[in-house]
């Protein structure tokens, strides 16, 4: 079946560091790529996505490509904030016919130092 | 605009005891919905989806259920809760139908302490 998984946490860097979350997934098919990302003590929201191979998704300032020959969406940011600290998880989606299910990593909690 | 309300934020039931969380979304109609839990140290777990008012998939087997009694209204239950039904419950929707990538709109959870 779908599966996604992506490196253990939790990560801690200090501001202004190079982050790297990575993501490896398998699947059948061509499945869409996502990123979301949980604040504390809020729920999930969508960090970026990308729906084929080669795409790209990116925002405020993360980025991830989908490589379909690695089948990995690593997520990166050049210049982490405080306010980027979080739990981050990667996801791909699996369903046809108007059902969107998802299929979410176990996330990994980074930690932005001052 | 769309909004998703998700109630209670905390609850601590004991062991044994019925749980009801509810879910609502504004602003859409015929949305799909979707319950997730997220256990300590574990990802997000689909339990349930809906595409529609009664229509309820079950992806893991396990001692709860939802229910949809009406269009945008998603209800997960429980008549008797277990140690392990501890965690944080997500209520999440998305926009039916054309290509696959669309995405979900998450509450802001319900975290559930079993005892």
């Amino acid at each position: 079946g779908n599966s996604v998984t992506q490196m253990e946490g939790p990560v801690t860097l200090s501001e202004e560091a190079f982050l790297t979350i990575n993501c490896t997934y398998t699947a059948t098919g061509y499945p869409s790529l996502f990123w979301y990302v949980q604040y504390p003590g809020e729920g999930l929201q969508l960090l970026l996505k990308a729906t084929k191979a080669d795409d790209k998704g990116s925002n405020k300032g993360f980025e991830a490509t989908y490589r379909k020959e690695t089948t990995s969406f690593h997520l990166e940011k050049g210049s982490v904030q405080v306010s980027d600290s979080a739990v981050y998880f990667c996801a791909l989606s699996s369903g046809q016919g108007g059902s969107e299910k998802l299929v979410f990593g176990k996330g990994t909690k980074l930690t932005v130092n001052p | 605009s769309q909004t998703i309300h998700q109630w209670p934020a905390t609850l601590v039931q004991p062991v044994g005891s019925p749980l009801s969380l509810e879910c609502t979304v504004e602003g859409t109609s015929n949305p799909n919905l979707y319950w997730y839990r997220q256990a300590a140290g574990r990802g997000l777990q689909l339990l349930f989806y809906s595409v529609g008012i009664g229509q309820i998939s079950s992806e893991v087997p396990q001692n709860l259920s939802a229910s949809r009694p009406q269009d945008r209204q998603f209800i997960l239950s429980s008549k008797k809760l277990l140690l392990s039904d501890s965690g944080f419950y997500l209520c999440a929707w998305s926009v039916k139908g054309g290509r696959l990538g669309r995405k979900l709109f998450f509450g802001s959870g319900t975290q559930l302490s079993v005892l």
